[in-house]
């Protein structure tokens, strides 16, 4: 079956770097896109960054561009996200997920979550 | 971008009871619109695509119905397991965005 596995929690100090991975099993990595998504408490979820997992490209919102990096690894079927510059408002849960629905960038898998927190 | 606006923010329902929680897009988005629900402690789960197409598993219970700028998920008989935090997302354009979410409650 289709799975989304994240790394652990994070702890950070402002102006630091956090790096988050997405390993998936159970489909054909190449195939479908990998997105980011958060949820800051108190927030709505927010998209953050897709990336093409065949070819490498990649988009991220224009809030977070020049913090925020995506990369894949295909013979680990393996996304990381980087964030850089962290604030405490970054502290949150974030999540990957697997652009698979058959129509439009809607997300039928979903990573387990991971916390960020961001803290002096 | 596009702002997606739900209402209401919180509903109190009883079993067995008809729910219907809607989304309104700043701009035309089509029928490019999904329905998530997301229980305490868990990741969204997808129930809708497309405003009416049931994702693989979820029960017919659960209907959307919509396009251009609103949109509507109706649970026509609310069931124990049903009671949890609903959000709609466009698919239309980046940046994808989502509703403030619907917290469906016990009454």
């Amino acid at each position: 079956q289709v799975q989304l596995v994240q790394s652990g929690a994070e702890v950070k100090k402002p102006g630091a770097s956090v790096v988050i991975s997405c390993q998936t099993s159970g489909y054909t990595f190449i195939n479908d896109p990998i997105q980011w998504v958060r949820q800051v408490p108190g927030q709505r979820l927010e998209w953050l960054a897709w990336i093409n997992t065949g070819n490498g490209n990649s988009q991220t919102s224009q809030k977070f561009r020049g913090r925020l990096t995506v990369t894949r690894d295909t013979s680990a079927s393996t996304v990381y996200m980087e964030l850089t510059y962290l604030r405490p408002e970054d502290t949150g849960i974030y999540y990957c997920v697997r652009e698979g629905a058959p129509v439009g960038a809607t997300f039928d898998h979903w990573g387990q979550g991971t916390l960020v927190t961001v803290s002096s | 971008d596009i702002q997606m606006t739900q209402s209401p923010s919180s509903v109190s329902a009883s079993v067995g009871t008809r729910v219907t929680i809607t989304c309104r897009a700043s701009q035309d988005i089509s029928r490019w619109l999904a329905w998530y629900q997301q229980k305490p402690e868990t990741a969204p789960k997808l129930l809708i695509y497309a405003t009416s197409k049931l994702q693989s598993g979820v029960p017919s219970r659960f209907v959307g119905s919509g396009s251009g700028t609103d949109f509507t998920l109706t649970i026509t008989s609310l069931q124990p397991e049903d009671f949890a935090t609903y959000y709609c997302q466009q698919a239309n354009s980046y940046p994808l965005t989502f509703g403030g979410g619907t917290k469906v409650e016990i009454k």
